[in-house]
């Protein structure tokens, strides 16, 4: 059981190059989350989706897509990178069950780097 | 729209000291707490919740934090920590209906012997 996958672990982009992130959840979760980490301003949510087949802006969505391919993965778009993306990446995921809530779990995230 | 604060930024202690770690929200509506733990390098991990019911949650590695509706607060507590606790500690809301969570900025606590 390996929870929250990310691939790959660290890149570095020029500017105007696109590159996809990757994310898995073997938890059979029904929401995922693509979130961004700059330092002094905590998590910011840039897309999730509460369920296959469906997909919605977060917080920071400018210059981003996202696709969730099926019930586990949930893949980040880059289409032309801008060094005010570099930042680490973070996917999570989580399961809503009624009216009881559950965490959200994280994956290790992505290092990005845009020169 | 929620938001959280955690007015520390950093939060230096030395070991087997108590410690506190300070989280306001803005919204009195009902709400869900979390605190979550960072450590270097590393993905966020959930050290405690708060759902409903006793207002003082107890959670992993000794950590405990207690909710406050009237004040708003979540602060999260530790009567005396080691060097490991060195980390990035992050307080998260989110309101009972929806899926999102918010998160303050982040308080990093650091351990000297």
């Amino acid at each position: 059981n390996a929870g929250v996958t990310q691939t790959p672990k660290f890149q570095v982009l020029k500017t105007g190059q696109s590159m996809t992130l990757q994310c898995a959840q073997d938890m059979n979760h029904n929401s995922m989350y693509w979130y961004r980490q700059d330092p002094g301003m905590g998590l910011r949510l840039i897309y999730y989706s509460a369920s296959e087949g469906t997909t919605d802006k977060g917080e920071v969505p400018n210059g981003y897509n996202v696709s969730r391919l099926n019930k586990r993965e949930f893949s980040l778009r880059l289409e032309s990178a801008a060094p005010s993306q570099t930042s680490v990446y973070f996917c999570a995921s989580s399961e809503v069950a009624s009216r009881v809530t559950y965490e959200q779990y994280f994956g290790p995230g992505t290092r990005l780097t845009v020169t | 729209a929620q938001s959280v604060t955690q007015l520390d930024s950093q939060v230096p202690v030395f070991e087997e000291a108590p410690v506190e770690l300070r989280c306001n929200y803005s919204s009195s509506v009902s709400v869900y707490l979390f605190w979550y733990v960072q450590y270097p390098n590393q993905g966020l991990q959930l050290l405690l919740k708060y759902l409903s019911g006793s207002t003082l949650v107890k959670g992993i590695n000794g950590f405990e934090a207690e909710f406050n509706k009237s004040q708003t607060s979540f602060h999260l507590r530790k009567p005396s920590v080691h060097i490991s606790d060195t980390a990035e500690y992050f307080c998260a809301v989110r309101n009972t209906g929806f899926q999102k969570l918010v998160f303050g900025t982040g308080t990093r606590l650091l351990v000297s012997p």
